[in-house]
Formats: structure tokens, C-alpha cells, sequence
């Protein structure tokens, strides 16, 4: 199955400024999802993004989605220290009871106070 | 959305040992699924846990290393059999929620397991 890649590998800001991570793929995907991972802790679902669907937004998060580039971007506007975090993309080909998550290998954010 | 109590959260453990983790959701579900995250690696699925049945392992694992038990629908356990250094990761389990047409994974808080 395909794996998300996600771009940059790492990244550091200044708090209060804006946060983006990429992904791409390379197959068709029902959805893609965005989680965070606090450093050696489990995920927290951030956000869903149908393949039909082209922007999202949850509080300070805005996720994006270009099924023709396959692509998706994930924005965090106004950083906080405590949005230092990992950041997956998560892939998602199959609907229903039968769906699996494919995981990219991650974005390492750092968010300077 | 689900709860799920994970534990131990760590654990150092002997090469040749076992170890089981286990997984509690405050809500019947389905399919639990568990993973491995290797260190500064991504997540990989190791078994879907159905209650009632055999787990489902991916390519890779076997149920001889990772035995499932899913005794009901609220509860799963995996097992880490005759563990080596190669078996130190984190472990976690999770569960599909729904919400408002929507969906997600939650997971547990994870097992850091280490062995010596």
C-alpha cells in the first residue's frame, strides 16, 4: 500500500507564526487524515479531508487537498509552543469497516517560545 | 469519541522474554487495531483484532511473535513473544470513531517497550 510523503522532514518557528506541512501520494485515496504525536506518546486525530473535498478547517488548523496533484497541505496558523510536535499524514484507500491507514513517516515541528 | 487506557507505558525487558500489553476502550467497538512505531520511524499495522475471531496480520508478522487475544468488545491484548533488541518500539493500539458523518482513529497512549 502506498505511504504518505511528507515535506519538510523537520521545521521550527517562532511562536505566532503560521505552520505548513505537506504531503503527497501517488495512488487514489478515499480521505486523508492529519494526526499529531506528542514526543513518545499515542496520535491525536486532527483532521479529515474527503477525496471530494478541497479545504477543511478546525480552530486554528486548515487542511487542504489537491486530488490532481495529490497533494495536501496542512496548515497551523498563530503557533504555539504547544504545537511542538510530530505531524503524520495518514492515507486512507478503502471506506467503510475495511479501511486501513497508511502512515507517512512524519514532520518533526518545533515551536520556539 | 473512545478512551483507551493503554498500558504499561514502558517497560525494559530481557531478550527471550514476553511481554503483553493491553488495550481498555470505555465504549464497545468493532475492529482494534495495533501498531508498531519503530524509533524516528512511522506507524506500521501489525494485526486487526475482531472480536469472536483470529486476528488478521499484515505482511511481516506472525501470530507466533504477536499473539492477539480479544476477549470482548471492549478490550484486546497483544503479546511480544521471545523479544530481541530488534523489538524495541513503541506499541500502540486504536479504534475507528465516528462522529458527524465524519470519522478517526484514537490511540492509545502507547508502550515504550526497550530490550536488553
Amino acid at each position: 500500500s502506498q505511504q504518505g510523503e511528507e515535506d519538510p522532514q523537520a521545521l521550527s518557528i517562532q511562536e505566532g507564526e503560521n505552520a505548513t506541512m505537506n504531503c503527497s501520494y501517488k495512488t487514489s485515496i478515499n480521505n486523508l487524515q492529519w494526526y499529531r504525536q506528542n514526543s513518545g506518546r499515542g496520535l491525536v486525530h486532527l483532521i479529515l479531508i474527503r477525496s471530494n473535498e478541497r479545504e477543511k478547517h478546525s480552530g486554528r488548523l486548515r487542511v487542504t487537498l489537491d486530488t490532481s496533484k495529490k497533494s495536501s497541505s496542512l496548515l497551523i496558523t498563530a503557533s504555539r509552543a504547544a504545537d511542538t510536535a510530530s505531524y503524520f499524514c495518514c492515507l486512507s484507500s478503502d471506506t467503510g469497516a475495511n479501511s486501513k491507514l497508511t502512515f507517512g513517516k512524519g514532520i518533526t515541528l518545533s515551536v520556539r517560545p | 469519541s473512545a478512551v483507551i487506557s493503554q498500558k504499561p507505558s514502558r517497560d525494559i525487558c530481557q531478550r527471550g522474554t514476553s511481554l503483553t500489553i493491553q488495550c481498555q476502550v470505555d465504549s464497545q467497538v468493532t475492529m482494534m487495531f495495533w501498531y508498531r512505531q519503530q524509533p524516528g520511524q512511522s506507524l506500521t499495522l501489525i494485526a486487526t483484532a475482531n472480536q469472536g475471531s483470529e486476528a488478521t496480520y499484515e505482511s511481516g508478522f506472525v501470530i507466533d511473535k504477536f499473539p492477539i487475544s480479544r476477549p470482548n468488545l471492549t478490550f484486546s491484548t497483544l503479546t511480544v513473544s521471545n523479544m530481541s533488541p530488534e523489538d524495541s518500539s513503541i506499541y500502540l493500539c486504536s479504534v475507528e470513531v465516528r462522529w458527524q458523518g465524519d470519522y478517526g482513529y484514537t490511540f492509545g497512549s502507547g508502550t515504550r517497550l526497550t530490550v536488553v
